[in-house]
């Protein structure tokens, strides 16, 4: 079976500063994978995919990720947080079947 | 509704009481799955349907536990003599089409927050 581990637990940023979350699994065949959001209060939603194809995934709000296959690795970046990127971010792998597997979750902190 | 709905929202149950927890998936999703969300980790996988047959119950962490989804639609999550340690959110989410590396993307309702006193 598959897992995820994300680096960090808790991370705390000023507005505007970049964000990095790493993400690792342990799986050596073909993965989707995924990053989902949980703002305060709200339930998770799709932030990024991928599937195949470029490794560089563009998402919403700004978000984007790499996938390196020889790393295991699919971290997160933006460039600029905002305040409304406060949230809970969970990396998520499917491999070669329908369930997915998430990390143990990162939380962001932005300060104004 | 336009997403995954789960009802209710909180659940507060005594140790020993049984419960059901609800998910109306989006409409016309075939795959539904429930997870179970221990505080401060990610989603676990507990069961997945593929329309009203359950083709995963691996995750599922005792026979207390049981589901099904007798029309293909609305699903339902049975916890027997709860116990504290099945204190967790759970998670359902639904997907259009069915499980497989070619997996649409899974859609999540906002979570039933279950309490075992």
């Amino acid at each position: 079976a598959q897992s995820v581990s994300q680096h960090n637990h808790h991370v705390i940023l000023s507005e505007a500063a970049s964000l990095e979350l790493g993400c690792n699994y342990s799986y050596g065949g073909t993965v989707n994978l995924f990053w989902y959001v949980q703002y305060p209060g709200q339930h998770l939603q799709l932030l990024l995919k991928y599937f195949s194809g470029d490794p560089l995934v563009k998402g919403i709000k700004g978000f984007e990720a790499e996938f390196i296959k020889s790393k295991f690795s699919f971290n997160l970046r933006k460039p600029s947080v905002q305040w409304s990127d406060t949230a809970e971010y969970f990396c998520a792998v499917n491999a070669e079947d329908y369930k997915l597997s998430f990390g143990a979750g990162t939380t962001v902190t932005v300060r104004a | 509704g336009a997403g995954v709905s789960q009802s209710p929202r909180y659940k507060v149950a005594k140790r020993g009481q049984d419960v059901a927890l609800r998910c109306d998936p989006i409409s016309g999703h075939v795959s539904l799955f429930w997870y179970q969300q221990a505080l401060g980790q990610g989603p676990e996988f507990l069961t997945y349907f593929q329309n009203e047959a359950q083709l995963d119950k691996s995750g599922l962490p005792s026979d207390r536990f049981f589901a099904e989804r007798p029309e293909g639609s609305v699903s339902t999550l049975k916890i027997q003599r709860t116990q504290q340690e099945d204190s967790a959110v759970y998670l359902c989410a639904s997907s259009l089409t069915r499980g497989g590396l070619t997996l649409n993307e899974q859609f999540f309702g906002p979570g039933t927050r279950l309490t075992v006193l």
